[in-house]
């Protein structure tokens, strides 16, 4: 079964710290993977995008891993502002079906002064 | 989220009403995925439209919800006879052809429908 699974469910950090938020996924044949952040009453948007090939991707003071064998990724913030709080969402594509992608619930990121 | 439109961004209907939600894609994508969205919990898929056609609409409630992407203008949500559990987030989202080489897909800033 295709799922995509992320921890902690939420996570409060200090600001000027950082933090590690993880996915762990089981969609088959794996496409691709981003990352989104989504501020409370708005949209998701998209952060980074990795395929197969790619362990690591950089924006800004986020960097996102990925292993594709153990089937992980991992969304890094360095030295973390207030505006980072948010919710941050992963979402795994496979190569076929009509329907596609699949979301993780999501972590929520509160980041206090 | 630029280019994605959603209307309206707030909307209430009181129990038995109707409520039709409205997104148009970015310029040149003719894929549209709706995806709704309780408090506190993720996002879940509802139905993936291209442009006339229904591709995947296993997220759709059976009954009450209804959707189309017409060839000329945005593609609809219909809601009919609202129940309090229909209260949520609904995003729209819309991608370019050729999605599974792993086109971004990108988010409007959601309709929230409350319903009284």
């Amino acid at each position: 079964k295709n799922q995509v699974e992320q921890s902690p469910q939420s996570l409060i950090i200090l600001e000027g710290k950082n933090c590690t938020l993880q996915c762990n996924y089981t969609v088959s044949p794996f496409s691709n993977l981003r990352w989104y952040k989504q501020d409370t009453g708005r949209g998701p948007v998209s952060l980074t995008i990795m395929t197969f090939s790619e362990n690591t991707k950089s924006n800004g003071r986020y960097t996102a891993t990925l292993d594709a064998d153990t089937k992980q990724s991992s969304l890094h913030i360095t030295a973390s502002q207030l505006s980072d709080s948010a919710s941050y969402i992963c979402v795994v594509s496979a190569q076929t079906g009509a329907n596609n992608l699949f979301f993780g619930t999501g972590t929520r990121l509160t980041v206090i002064p | 989220n630029a280019g994605v439109m959603q209307n309206p961004r707030h909307l209430v209907r009181r129990r038995g009403q109707e409520a039709r939600l409205r997104c148009s894609p970015m310029k040149g994508h003719s894929h549209v995925y709706w995806y709704r969205q309780l408090p506190e919990e993720g996002l879940k898929f509802m139905v993936y439209l291209q442009k006339e056609n229904i591709i995947d609409e296993s997220g759709m409630p059976k009954e009450r919800f209804s959707a189309e992407f017409p060839k000329e203008g945005p593609s609809i949500l219909r809601i009919q006879q609202v129940v309090r559990g229909d209260s949520a987030a609904y995003f729209c989202a819309s991608s370019s052809p050729g999605r599974r080489s792993g086109n971004t897909i990108y988010f409007g800033e959601g309709s929230w429908l409350t319903v009284v």
